[in-house]
């Protein structure tokens, strides 16, 4: 079975603060692709990033950056110099070659507020 | 590219009802996925399709079911609905030409079920 954790819940942060969200996931598969999204207001689901299980190299995409660390399963993603448009909720997600990559299993979610 | 789109946006039935939701996905992607989103459980799979066929389900009753059209247009449905199926149901596309190629997502549909 798959499981992913987003221990925490809510974070709140001031603008140009940096802040990373913690991504942990458990799977038996050896070849699993890695996934975040973001969740504004209006509900829909927006792609961040891909990650493929041999790919332990970190990505930087502006003010966006991900460390992917195998050894400690995690997935962690930060955001520098933060701005009030972050404001969302965050979604970390894994598919496994066991169920062919058609499914997705997301962690619970954090809550990123941005504020002035 | 247009994204993919979901119709209706907002939906309220009653229990007992049957509804059903659209989903169009990104022109050239032939796999369509929905999800099912409340505050309780989060983001859960419910089934994908591919070329008009079933290859995943998730762990829900057979009152969800669900089908693809020729033209990768997918429908849901869900019948005798229950308080419970209040939620926000999602639809993902992609484009399965290999591996795990990366599901977008459309705005959903907000479903309250009285």
């Amino acid at each position: 079975a798959q499981k992913v954790t987003q221990a925490q819940t809510e974070i709140s942060v001031v603008e140009k603060e940096d802040v990373t969200l913690d991504c942990v996931y458990e799977t038996r598969d050896t070849t699993y692709y890695l996934f975040w999204y973001k969740q504004p207001p209006s509900g829909e689901l927006v792609f961040l990033i891909r990650r493929n299980s041999f790919d332990e190299q970190n990505e930087i995409s502006g003010r966006y950056s991900w460390n992917f660390q195998k050894s400690t399963s995690s997935f962690n993603f930060t955001i520098t110099a933060s701005q009030v448009v972050d404001s969302a909720v965050y979604f970390c997600a894994l598919s496994g070659l066991n169920s062919g990559y058609s499914t997705l299993t997301f962690g619970k979610g954090t809550m990123l507020l941005v504020s002035p | 590219k247009a994204g993919v789109t979901q119709t209706p946006r907002y939906l309220i039935k009653t229990r007992g009802q049957q509804v059903t939701l659209s989903c169009s996905p990104i022109s050239g992607h032939r796999s369509v996925s929905w999800y099912q989103q409340t505050p309780g459980q989060g983001l859960q799979f419910l089934f994908e399709y591919f070329s008009e066929t079933q290859r995943n389900k998730g762990n829900f009753p057979g009152r969800f079911s669900g089908r693809q059209f020729s033209n990768s247009r997918s429908e849901m449905n869900v019948s005798t609905l229950e308080l419970g199926d209040s939620a926000l149901y999602l639809c993902a596309s992609s484009s399965k030409l290999q591996g795990s190629d990366t599901q977008y997502f459309g705005p959903g549909t907000r479903l309250t079920v009285l």
